[in-house]
């Protein structure tokens, strides 16, 4: 089983959608999760970082964490063309070292 | 700003070629690493160190070494390169703990 599922889309959206980007974790005792954003030739940038259950907001970006179902979302409001990327999540295992693990990342295509 | 950069964007290497990535960091990091991003399977660790002269194995050390003799450059080496290791390769490095990873921008590494 891999430490951390993401369903890798491509996801199309409208401008203007709400967006949900989905991951699965299968290790309880990951604590800090994250989320990257990668454009295309780039190389990835984080977006949001967080270490517990909630959620946390940035701007048009909500990420949401729930320990209790090893499960953890990304949503966008707004969505813009500009938001059309690749997006990761990302856990640090720290029983292994702090070993930053990623899913296999979500094509997003906004369309204006 | 933080500063990763890798060596070459793109490169053409034959089979059984011994290939060295280079990668060097700005920010007095403790932390780095190397991974591999291929389509559907996202970012694979390869392997990583969290200090000079210490290295751990990732999730797909074979075929791959790494070398780490000064805290700002970590090189990855394909000892002999095969086809299969064609794929984008992502150095990325961030401080001891629970930090986020800075990524450079990548090399394209094609093996022919």
């Amino acid at each position: 089983q891999k430490e951390v599922e993401q369903d890798p889309g491509p996801l199309s959206v409208p401008e203007g959608a709400i967006v949900s980007l989905n991951c699965t974790y299968s290790n309880s005792a990951f604590q800090y999760f994250m989320w990257y954003r990668q454009y295309s030739r780039k190389g990835p940038e984080l977006l949001m970082y967080t270490y517990s259950s909630g959620n946390k907001e940035d701007g048009r970006f909500t990420a949401q964490v729930d320990k209790s179902s090893k499960y953890i979302s990304l949503f966008i409001r707004d969505s813009q063309p500009s938001d059309s990327a690749t997006y990761l999540c990302a856990i640090i295992n720290m029983e292994y070292g702090n070993k930053l693990v990623f899913g296999a990342g979500t094509i997003l295509r906004v369309k204006s | 700003d933080v500063k990763v950069t890798q060596s070459s964007r793109y490169l053409v290497k034959r089979t059984g070629e011994k290939v060295f990535l280079e990668c060097v960091q700005d920010m007095d990091h403790e932390n780095m690493f190397w991974y591999r991003q291929d389509p559907g399977l996202g970012l694979r660790l390869i392997y990583f160190s969290y200090d000079v002269k210490m290295k751990e194995k990732g999730d797909i050390p074979e075929g791959y070494s790494v070398s780490r003799e000064k805290k700002e450059r970590f090189s990855l080496i394909l000892e002999s390169a095969s086809t299969n290791q064609t794929s984008m390769y992502l150095c990325a490095s961030g401080y001891g703990g629970n930090t986020e990873a800075f990524f450079g921008q990548g090399t394209r590494l094609t093996v022919v």
